[in-house]
């Protein structure tokens, strides 16, 4: 089945450093990325979505200059927390898929990361 | 504003002990709605899409049925392996597609 490979599944660093996390769709094309952040005991708070060809769209109140996405092909997505602080310390999660194979004749559903624990310090 | 309500937010069970999971959900055009499983410290694991009201899937212990304005998700005489948080999702024609989660059913079977 399609898989999706996160990296790293944890880093910790100092505040004010960058810290990018990678996301690769094997055996599938991802022409939809999605990136979410989760914190305990809570659901997944999506950040922001990207579609081939086109930038990123960002969710209300997530500042797109500190989150940088950068869905570089179609196998390939990135984000790039840039001076990071404690409170930017979470779970970090990607997802990916074709949208157009989301239809009513299909069973297709996205496919998820396994999750990048981040911890400023 | 597009919405996505789960409930209960925890559900104890007892081996064997049949229950649904509810999913409701408010958002214009419609174009899918999905389950997925969710472990501690994984990422979310997809279970079933559901496109349309009546529409039913099935998956050993699990079935996933949809009407318009809500979801079930039947769990037949779980076991402890089933323990695991369950999210709905629904994602819509417009907006880029975006997929909205809910906030999730944390469900414990104990044997």
């Amino acid at each position: 089945g399609a898989v999706v490979s996160q990296h790293p599944s944890w880093v910790i660093c100092k505040s004010g450093t960058s810290v990018k996390i990678e996301c690769r769709s094997l055996d599938f094309q991802a022409t939809t990325m999605f990136w979410y952040r989760q914190f305990p005991k809570q659901s997944l708070m999506l950040m922001a979505t990207s579609n081939e060809g086109s930038k990123a769209t960002y969710e209300q109140g997530v500042e797109k200059d500190k989150f940088l996405i950068n869905h570089a092909s179609l196998t390939l997505s990135t984000l790039t927390v840039t001076s990071a602080h404690p409170e930017d310390s979470s779970f970090y999660i990607c997802g990916g898929g074709d949208r157009a194979l989301v239809r009513p004749d299909s069973s297709y559903g996205y496919t998820f990361g396994s999750g990048t624990r981040l911890t400023v310090v | 504003e597009d919405q996505v309500t789960q409930s209960p937010e925890a559900l104890r069970l007892q081996e064997g002990e049949s229950s649904s999971l509810n999913c409701s959900y408010t958002v214009s055009g419609l174009r899918g709605l999905f389950w997925y499983r969710q472990d501690p410290g994984k990422g979310p694991e997809f279970l079933f899409t559901l496109y349309s009201a009546g529409e039913e899937k099935e998956k050993e212990r699990l079935k996933a049925t949809l009407t318009k304005k809500e979801s079930f998700l039947h769990i037949t005489a779980p076991k402890p392996e089933d323990s695991a948080t369950y999210l709905c999702a629904v994602t819509h024609y417009n907006q880029g597609g975006k997929l909205i989660f809910g906030q999730g059913t944390e469900l414990s079977v104990k044997p």
